[in-house]
């Protein structure tokens, strides 16, 4: 099965900050990656799929690149509703598999 | 609108049984891939398991291969997931997921699990 190995696990930022979180697929994966953004309580959310398509609905600060083994999920201008845990997913196969998250703390 | 809504989630003790069922609505039931995925407390995300359109197809995730069984009922908008030989590991928030070409974009709201003596 295919891994997906995220990080870092936490990250303090302040807002305004710069924001980059990183997804490594132990196999070329093409682009089928999605990130989701979920905060406590709450239901994950989709943000981008397909690495860098964002999700109608979702702020233009987001942002998805990568293809093959590696994927990043940009945060251009952190803003205070951004805390939340990110996770990283492959899917376009019968198995998911997600990463294993990174919460964005408040610094 | 999309909803996904589960139930059947409650206590039980190691070793017992549990039967979760998720209700679709605001869609055509039957063009859709489903999933399971749970989601431990304070931990991350699970894919449990997987389920083709008219349910011929099915996958599990090994950590509950042989104790857990996935199914359908298109004529009544329902997914289910059949629960066995539970596990304290398995104590979660079990969500229904529908499944797109762009991810997964609609999640139920949850089922919590509870595996405990």
């Amino acid at each position: 099965d295919i891994q997906m190995t995220q990080s870092p696990s936490t990250l303090s930022a302040s807002v305004g900050d710069r924001v980059t979180i990183t997804c490594r697929a132990s196999q070329s994966i093409s682009n089928w990656v999605a990130w989701y953004q979920q905060k406590p309580g709450k239901v994950p959310k989709l943000l981008i799929y397909k690495a860098s398509s964002l999700e109608s609905g979702v702020p233009s600060r987001f942002s998805g690149s990568g293809s093959g083994t590696e994927f990043t999920l940009t945060i251009s201008s952190l803003q205070p509703d951004d805390f939340a845990t990110y996770y990283c997913q492959h899917y376009n196969t019968y198995r998911w598999t997600f990463g294993q998250g990174t919460k964005v703390e408040i610094k | 609108e999309v909803q996904l809504v589960e139930s059947g989630g409650g206590l039980v003790q190691p070793g017992g049984s549990l039967r979760l069922s998720c209700a679709a609505s605001g869609f055509i039931f039957s063009n859709y891939e489903m999933n399971w995925v749970r989601q431990a407390p304070g931990k991350g995300l699970e894919w449990v398991s997987y389920i083709s359109s008219s349910g011929g197809t099915k996958y599990y995730a090994d950590s509950v291969k042989g104790r857990f069984t996935i199914s359908r009922d298109n004529a009544k908008n329902s997914l289910y997931l059949q629960m066995d030989s539970l596990r304290d590991e398995d104590t979660a928030a079990y969500y229904c997921v529908r499944d797109e070409a762009v991810g997964a974009p609609y999640w139920g709201q949850g089922t919590l699990v509870t595996v405990s003596s």
